[in-house]
């Protein structure tokens, strides 16, 4: 069954370093997204992109946050200047064009911010 | 997204059915219900979805009330694999694909072998 990959699985950063997570979606997928869940609380999305732009965007993205689709396959997620607050499990996911469709995430990368 | 109640935990044992509900009374007309779960240190993932009429699929089953305000997962064989949280979320498509989910603290289940 097809799946959406993600590296690192576990990356600890410092507070104010730059950090980017990677995530490879399902190929015939051509929407993508972050979530994001802090230890012991609901996953949050924070945004969606379709057609090389954001489609959807939460009140957690903030310009700290960008996303890009570099090449046909990676999505990544980046984070410039890291808070101890940004430490949580970060979910990629992706889905197709119909909204009547479930999405798939991934396993997750756990960041950690010291 | 339209609101979903479901109770925080329920526990079943091993091999019996799991009937898991989900109270939305301000669904609308073009609110599908989604379910997903997400086993102990996992992202979430799919399980099924439907808007009027009742789904099966591998996983489980999805019975939908008449006035769609309620619906009720069901894991006909429960198994500890099936030790989760399960969550209940309306998606309305029109939004198309771009809508972000919104989860709630949805139901821990608990298997007893």
């Amino acid at each position: 069954e097809p799946e959406v990959t993600q590296t690192p699985s576990h990356q600890v950063t410092q507070m104010g370093q730059e950090v980017i997570l990677r995530c490879v979606p399902i190929s015939n997928h051509l929407y993508f997204y972050w979530y994001r869940q802090i230890l012991g609380q609901k996953v949050e999305f924070l945004v969606s992109f379709y057609n090389n732009e954001i489609s959807e965007k939460s009140e957690i993205f903030d310009d700290q946050f960008s996303v890009e689709r570099p090449d046909g396959s990676n999505f990544t997620l980046k984070i410039r200047s890291t808070k101890l607050e940004d430490s949580a499990m970060y979910f990629c996911a992706s889905s197709t064009v119909l909204a009547n469709y479930g999405y798939t995430f991934g396993s997750g990368t756990r960041l950690t911010v010291v | 997204d339209a609101k979903t109640t479901q109770p925080n935990s329920m526990e079943s044992n091993e091999e019996e059915p799991v009937h898991l509900p989900c109270n939305h009374s301000t669904i609308s007309g073009t609110d599908y219900i989604h379910w997903y779960r997400q086993l102990p240190s996992q992202g979430p993932e799919y399980v099924i979805h439907g808007l009027t009429s009742n789904v099966n699929n591998r996983m489980a089953s999805l019975a939908i009330a008449e006035d769609r305000k309620s619906s009720t997962l069901i894991l006909h064989r429960a198994t500890l694999r099936d030790a989760a949280v399960y969550y209940c979320i309306l998606r309305d498509f029109q939004g198309g694909g771009a809508d972000g989910l919104t989860f709630g603290k949805g139901t821990h289940l608990i298997i007893q072998p």
